[in-house]
């Protein structure tokens, strides 16, 4: 099974430049997940979909936009990337019902000079 | 927002020794889990805890849900160099359907 799949996994992007990340799961979850990983931070929620067409903000959403418009994928834009946007990026989903367990990407490594 | 507070920050010791780590909170959870993310990977689920007082294991690995409900301790016995990696705490808060706080990770690393 292929699980949580990323795309792009390394990406370099200038300061200003726009882009999107894929995340596409086959396990027919209803939650998805965006995470950014730093060092010393852990993982800090930017966006998440509680299923298809839904949206919502968590913890760091300012500079990302998010799309759900099909049930499997779950995008993450930048639309104007900064320096503070480096990061490793993390997809995540779950079932409905589920106690907590998230099934994660491999993640994606944003660089933005 | 909420925090969980996962110490130590990181840990270095020789292959045999074992290992403990935990994390604290001011708030009550109704779950506990622990992830370890090997490098340049996702994490991945190791145990998870769902009862106050709940003891689990898993291989080497041991986790406690703390009697409190705002502690959880993860214990590895015998380490061995594949055990490198960084161990995160998660919680969901008791009455919340909402999402995962995730500590800020335990890097472990292992002398062979």
């Amino acid at each position: 099974n292929a699980g949580v799949t990323q795309t792009p996994k390394f990406r370099v992007l200038k300061t200003g430049q726009s882009m999107t990340l894929l995340c596409a799961q086959d396990m027919n979850h209803e939650y998805m997940y965006w995470y950014r990983q730093d060092p010393g931070m852990g993982l800090r929620l930017i966006h998440y979909s509680v299923g298809e067409g839904t949206t919502a903000k968590g913890e760091v959403p300012d500079g990302y936009n998010v799309s759900r418009l099909k049930k499997q994928n779950f995008l993450l834009g930048l639309e104007s990337a900064a320096p503070s946007q480096t990061s490793v990026y993390f997809c995540a989903s779950r079932p409905t019902g589920n106690t907590g367990e998230l099934f994660f990407g491999e993640g994606s490594r944003l660089t933005v000079l | 927002g909420q925090q969980l507070n996962q110490s130590p920050q990181s840990m270095f010791i020789q292959e045999g020794e074992d290992v403990s780590m935990n994390c604290t909170s001011s708030s009550i959870f109704n779950t506990w889990l622990w992830y370890k993310q090997d490098p340049g990977e996702g994490p991945v689920l190791l145990i998870a805890l769902y009862k106050a007082g709940e003891l689990t294991s898993n291989g080497r690995l041991t986790a406690q849900f703390g009697t409190t409900r705002k502690d959880s301790v993860l214990n590895i016995s015998a380490s061995i160099p594949s055990d490198v990696g960084i161990y995160f705490c998660a919680g969901r808060l008791r009455g919340s359907q909402g999402n995962l706080i995730f500590g800020k990770g335990t890097k472990l690393s292992v002398k062979p």
